[in-house]
């Protein structure tokens, strides 16, 4: 099945523990995304991706990392996270850049940084 | 900027009658809009996209939305609401001048009432 798989589906960790949460598509497409969703605010960018190697922020990157060393995978990285980083994270894909081309979502990842 | 907005948190309506999700958007450059559909506990689901073309654009589940460019409007229309239409809806835009980047709505949710 072409799916968008996040791991952890919820994840509770305390101010400054570092912590990743993976994101991994089948689909063999080229642009990846992350965005987080905060009630009243809808979704934000926080990174992308347009290939292997290829990144790029987006509004609201601060306090995140990424990396893109596989096609198929593209980790999100909280070097130390802080309380207002608690926020309900997705990650995104679609087979490339081109206007037409929609997301394809992941399930989402419930962070709560206590 | 890019941005949209959806001008309701909620809509309410019955059953069988016609809905309408209201999005408004502001870009420089030509638009490329998206409607998204959320489930409790899932990411987002695509509904359909206006890229060019008719003003009147079908999508998934029955779903169409009109592209009104003198009003920069893309509302999202059903002519028989569905108790299982009940979800979260995201409009959302892709930047013009950087295809990698999206922005988002705040989201309406739409509940229909037996």
């Amino acid at each position: 099945e072409a799916q968008v798989t996040q791991n952890p589906r919820y994840l509770i960790t305390v101010t400054g523990k570092k912590l990743t949460v993976t994101c991994s598509q089948n689909m063999n497409h080229e642009y990846m995304s992350w965005y987080r969703q905060d009630p009243g605010l809808g979704l934000r960018q926080i990174y992308y991706s347009m290939n292997v190697e290829v990144t790029d922020k987006g509004d609201v990157p601060e306090g995140y990392k990424v990396s893109r060393k596989e096609k198929r995978n593209f980790p999100l990285i909280l070097e130390s996270p802080s309380p207002n980083q608690t926020s309900l994270y997705f990650c995104a894909s679609s087979p490339h850049t081109g206007v037409d081309s929609p997301l394809h979502f992941g399930n989402g990842t419930r962070l709560t940084v206590t | 900027a890019q941005s949209v907005a959806q001008p309701e948190d909620q809509v309410n309506v019955a059953e069988g009658n016609p809905l309408t999700v209201k999005c408004t958007y502001s870009v420089s450059g030509n638009p490329y809009l998206f409607w998204y559909v959320q489930y409790p506990n899932r990411g987002l689901q695509f509904l359909l996209k206006y890229i060019t073309g008719d003003n009147l654009v079908k999508g998934s589940y029955g779903f169409e939305a009109e592209f009104n460019k003198s009003q920069t409007s893309f509302h999202l229309k059903k002519p028989s609401a569905l108790v299982s239409d009940s979800a979260l809806y995201f409009c959302a835009v892709r930047d013009g001048g950087n295809f990698n980047k999206f922005y988002f709505g705040s989201g309406t949710k739409l509940n229909v009432k037996p």
